[in-house]
C-alpha cells in the first residue's frame, strides 16, 4: 500500500496562474480532505468529501475548488493563484466517520505563489 | 464554533519527560487525538482517547483527559532527540471533520 500520495511535491506559480493538486489513496477510504498549513496557523480545512460524489466546504474554501473524481482521487484546483495561497497543502483520507478510524495524511505539496 | 488551543513551543532535555497540553471548547467531543509531524512530512496519528476515559498509556506515551476542564495532555517519558517534532491535538464531535490545534513544536536538547 502506498497510502496517500500527492503530486507534485513542490510547485512555484506566478500570480494569476492556475494549477491542480492531485491526491490519491489506495486504502479504499470513503472520506478525503484537503488542508493547508501555514506557520502559526496550524492545519486549516479547505474542503472535504465524506463519500464519493459529495464535497463540502471547510474553514477556508475561498479561492479553491475540488473534485472527487472517484473513490481513490480527490483533487484541489487553484483557478487564479494569489500570494496568500503560498502554503503547504496536505491531503488526508479516512475509512469512515467512526472515531476510531485513523486519518492518514499525504506527504504534502509545497506551493509558492510569486 | 469548536476551538482547540495549544502552546506553540516546548523545549526539554534528552531523558526528561515532556508534557504537551491542549484545551478544547466543544463539550460534545467524543474522541481526542494526538498527531505527530516530523520535518518535511505529513501528520501521523500517535494515539487517541475516548471521551469517557481519563487516561490511556501506550509505551512511553501517557494521555490524560480532564473532561470537566476540557483539558488534554500528552506525556512523553524519557524524551529522545527523535521525538523532536510538531505535536497536534485534535478533537472529533459528531459527524464533523476533526478540528486541529495549531501544534506544539517540541525541541529536545541533547
Amino acid at each position: 500500500n502506498a497510502g496517500v500520495t500527492q503530486t507534485p511535491k513542490f510547485q512555484v506559480l506566478k500570480t494569476g496562474q492556475s494549477m491542480t493538486l492531485q491526491c490519491a489513496q489506495d486504502m479504499n477510504h470513503n472520506s478525503m480532505y484537503w488542508y493547508r498549513q501555514d506557520p502559526g496557523m496550524g492545519l486549516r480545512l479547505i474542503y472535504y468529501s465524506a463519500s464519493e460524489g459529495t464535497t463540502d466546504k471547510g474553514e477556508v474554501p475561498n479561492g479553491y475548488n475540488v473534485s472527487r473524481l472517484n473513490k481513490r482521487e480527490f483533487s484541489l484546483r487553484l483557478e487564479s493563484a494569489a500570494p496568500s495561497q503560498t502554503s503547504v497543502y496536505f491531503c488526508a483520507s479516512k475509512k469512515g466517520d467512526i472515531g476510531t478510524d485513523t486519518q492518514y495524511f499525504g506527504p504534502g505539496t509545497r506551493l509558492t505563489v510569486l | 464554533g469548536e476551538d482547540v488551543e495549544q502552546s506553540l513551543f516546548l523545549s526539554v532535555r534528552e531523558g526528561d519527560s515532556s508534557v504537551i497540553n491542549c484545551t478544547y471548547t466543544d463539550s460534545s467531543s467524543t474522541y481526542l487525538y494526538w498527531y505527530k509531524q516530523e520535518p518535511g512530512a505529513g501528520l501521523q496519528l500517535l494515539t487517541y482517547i475516548f471521551s469517557n476515559m481519563d487516561m490511556k498509556q501506550d509505551q512511553r506515551l501517557t494521555v490524560l483527559l480532564n473532561k470537566k476542564d476540557k483539558h488534554l495532555s500528552l506525556r512523553i517519558a524519557d524524551t529522545q532527540t527523535g521525538d523532536s517534532a510538531i505535536y497536534f491535538c485534535a478533537e472529533k464531535a459528531g459527524n464533523t471533520p476533526l478540528v486541529f490545534g495549531k501544534g506544539t513544536r517540541l525541541s529536545v536538547i541533547a
